[in-house]
């Protein structure tokens, strides 16, 4: 069975920093495109970024309020992601979700997710 | 960027309906779309990819059509458990935008 789970969040005040994490079980994790996804408090969902296997070439893409602020990694051995996020701003207050990227010759989608971590950013 | 129009923000309709959501995409997107499904505190769940792929497991009730700019996901016959948001979502190119979402919900 896949599983995917969250952890690190927690409140935060602004301009600090947080690293969550996500285990993975269930499937290949090395061979995996991952990804973040967060969604504001009554919100709808936002694509956060996404990070390739390192067969692929490990890189990583990010959706412009979050470039260079934060960061995602990914260690195989432990079949954790991870998601460094600093210079924490209160737009950045979400349930942060972590899912695998299913890629299929016709077409992509997030197949599998976690259950999502809170991070409050507030003073 | 490329966006996404879902519509309705809002449908209240009854079990046994055929209901109908359309995403509209900016720009061409070929058919790069998928559809999920969310309840209150959960996380989505795939339903659609590649525009009019049924994801293992989800009912024949969902469909999904369309290609370029214009996308429809349609349930065929309301069940009580359908009641959710729905989002669609591009991956064509990043940012992966998803649309605004449609609340379904039980008149």
């Amino acid at each position: 069975e896949v599983q995917l789970v969250e952890s690190g969040g927690g409140l935060v005040k602004p301009g600090g920093s947080l690293r969550l994490s996500c285990a993975a079980s269930g499937f290949t994790f090395s061979n995996a495109w991952m990804s973040w996804v967060r969604q504001a408090p009554g919100k709808g969902l936002e694509w956060v970024g996404r990070i390739k296997s390192k067969t692929d070439g490990g890189t990583t893409d990010y959706a412009a309020p979050v470039k260079d602020r934060f960061t995602i990694s990914r260690d195989d051995s432990k079949n954790t992601l991870y998601l460094q996020m600093n210079s924490l701003k209160t737009e950045d207050t979400a349930v942060y979700y972590c899912s695998r990227l299913f890629i299929a010759v016709a077409g992509r989608g997030f197949d599998y997710w976690g259950q999502g971590t809170l991070v409050t950013v507030s003073s | 960027d490329i966006q996404l129009t879902q519509s309705p923000s809002f449908l209240s309709a009854s079990v046994g309906d055929r209901v109908t959501i359309t995403c509209r995409a900016s720009q061409g997107i070929s058919s790069y779309l998928a559809w999920y499904q969310q309840k209150p505190g959960k996380a989505p769940k795939l339903l659609i990819y590649a525009a009019s792929s049924l994801q293992s497991g989800v009912p024949s009730r969902f469909s999904g059509s369309g290609s370029g700019t214009e996308f429809t996901l349609t349930i065929s016959s309301l069940q009580p458990e359908d009641f959710a948001t729905y989002y669609c979502q591009r991956l064509n190119s990043f940012p992966y935008t998803f649309g605004q979402g449609t609340k379904l919900e039980i008149k």
